[in-house]
């Protein structure tokens, strides 16, 4: 039972515009979100998190918005990079002593020059 | 800078074997964990521990088991080798919640275990 999901696998953009990679979750319990950035061959980096009294977070170029009506985040990178290529995985704590994450399945992100 | 080092970066076993897999974070985390990466299925805590010698399963714990004997130190058994379990391994750790922003995790390099 997938408690995150990002039904996108792939997301190839163009450098310069925008990239949006989507999450939703199924726990309207959920309080914490995180987007984390894995490249190859490296473990995974935090990006950026918003907490469930907000819904929107900002920094930089990265703003992760959250809709916690349709249980759905989302990741902005305007503009996008040719580095920014990489997965992206969407992650939310299920147990906040433990510091206990739950990711999606990743979004491969592919800047085109 | 915060350094999670796992031992190897490849490893190849045998069906049976019993695989052992160290992880070492330097900096005086209470919490680490262990994952597994697979194509499609995103990362999947096997087992965490958030004190010495504490331990607790993760999603996916079946046919792994852990050891915290130092605080540093997070090692990760495959007690039977299987085939199944060829995958990504990263190991990470953590602050307790208070300590910094709630959910963030710092990984190592990551393991690639082909079981033949």
């Amino acid at each position: 039972d997938q408690q995150v999901k990002q039904n996108s696998p792939s997301l190839s953009v163009q450098e310069g515009r925008i990239s949006i990679l989507n999450c939703d979750y199924t726990n309207s319990m959920f309080d914490y979100f995180l987007w984390y950035k894995k490249y190859p061959a490296e473990g995974p980096t935090f990006l950026i998190s918003i907490s469930s009294i907000k819904d929107k977070n900002e920094d930089g170029r990265f703003t992760v918005f959250l809709n916690k009506s349709a249980k759905h985040l989302s990741l902005h990178i305007v503009p996008s990079q040719p580095g920014d290529s990489a997965v992206y995985f969407c992650a939310v704590v299920t147990h906040q002593g433990a510091q206990k994450l739950v990711f999606g399945q990743g979004t491969r992100l592919t800047i085109n020059p | 800078d915060v350094k999670v080092t796992q031992s190897s970066r490849y490893l190849v076993k045998r069906t049976g074997e019993k695989v052992f897999l160290e992880c070492v974070q330097d900096m005086d985390h209470e919490n680490m964990f262990w994952y597994r990466q697979d194509p499609g299925l995103g990362l999947r805590l096997i087992y965490f521990s958030y004190d010495v010698k504490m331990k607790e399963k993760g999603d996916i714990p079946e046919g792994y088991s852990v050891s915290r004997e130092k605080k540093e130190r997070f090692s990760l058994i495959l007690e039977s080798a299987s085939t199944n379990q060829t995958s990504m391994y990263l190991c990470a750790s953590s602050l307790p919640p208070g300590t910094g922003v709630i959910g963030v995790q710092y990984f190592g390099p990551g393991t690639r275990l082909t079981v033949t």
